[in-house]
């Protein structure tokens, strides 16, 4: 079973709209939650990342935890075209970070 | 924020030749650097985690005599990929931390064997 499962998408929307993503994890002892943006031909960028349940907010970008569902949510007002690209919610364990393939998400025009 | 240089962006070399790859944190002194490799429409799949004056730890599966790191500063980790081969071909990308921090990601190396 895979640590965290996440929907590969493509998920396609009209700029402008909101966007949501989702990942659950299987391990309770996760303490650290992050999200991570990697576009075409380069490295992830960090989004996010929270050690809490609740909400984080950066501009246009939330990020929320669920620790009691094992649920984490990532979620992108206003998209814009730019923020096409592939979103990662890798686990974390053993100083290590696990990446599944991420949620492709597809804004446009 | 975090910057994690790496270089070079795009190598095109000959099967048998060795390459080496550099990642820098720019501003700030890692005490670890990983090593990533991601195939097209994969998933990242970690090679080797270096600490800062060790040896590196490298990942079930993953050559050490094939994939050479050296991590001799606190700002700068080498991967070397000894005589590649076209299956060498790949996207590698480095990420660097420190305590307690969140890793960041260089911008990767696209590595073609011919």
């Amino acid at each position: 079973q895979k640590e965290v499962e996440q929907d590969p998408g493509p998920l396609s929307v009209p700029e402008g709209a909101i966007v949501s993503l989702n990942c659950t994890y299987s391990n309770s002892a996760f303490q650290y939650f992050m999200w991570y943006r990697q576009y075409s031909r380069k490295g992830p960028e960090l989004l996010m990342y929270t050690y809490s349940s609740g909400n984080k907010e950066d501009g246009r970008f939330t990020a929320q935890v669920d620790k009691s569902s094992k649920y984490i949510s990532l979620f992108i007002r206003d998209s814009q075209p730019s923020d096409s690209a592939t979103y990662l919610c890798p686990s974390y364990g053993n100083n290590r970070l696990a990446f599944g393939k991420g949620n492709q998400v597809v804004v446009i025009p | 924020g975090a910057v994690v240089s790496q270089h070079p962006s795009r190598v095109i070399c000959k099967s048998g030749t060795s390459v080496k790859i550099e990642c820098r944190s720019l501003d700030f002194q890692a005490t670890t650097m990983f090593w990533y490799r991601q195939f097209p429409k994969k998933s990242l799949m970690l090679m080797a985690t270096s600490n800062e004056g060790s040896k590196a730890t490298y990942e079930q599966g993953v050559e050490k005599d094939k994939f050479l790191i050296n991590h001799a500063s606190l700002t700068l980790s080498t991967l070397t990929v000894t005589s590649a081969h076209p299956e060498d071909s790949s996207f590698y990308i480095c990420s660097a931390t420190t305590q307690g921090q969140p890793q960041h990601f260089g911008d990767g190396t696209r590595l073609s064997i011919l």
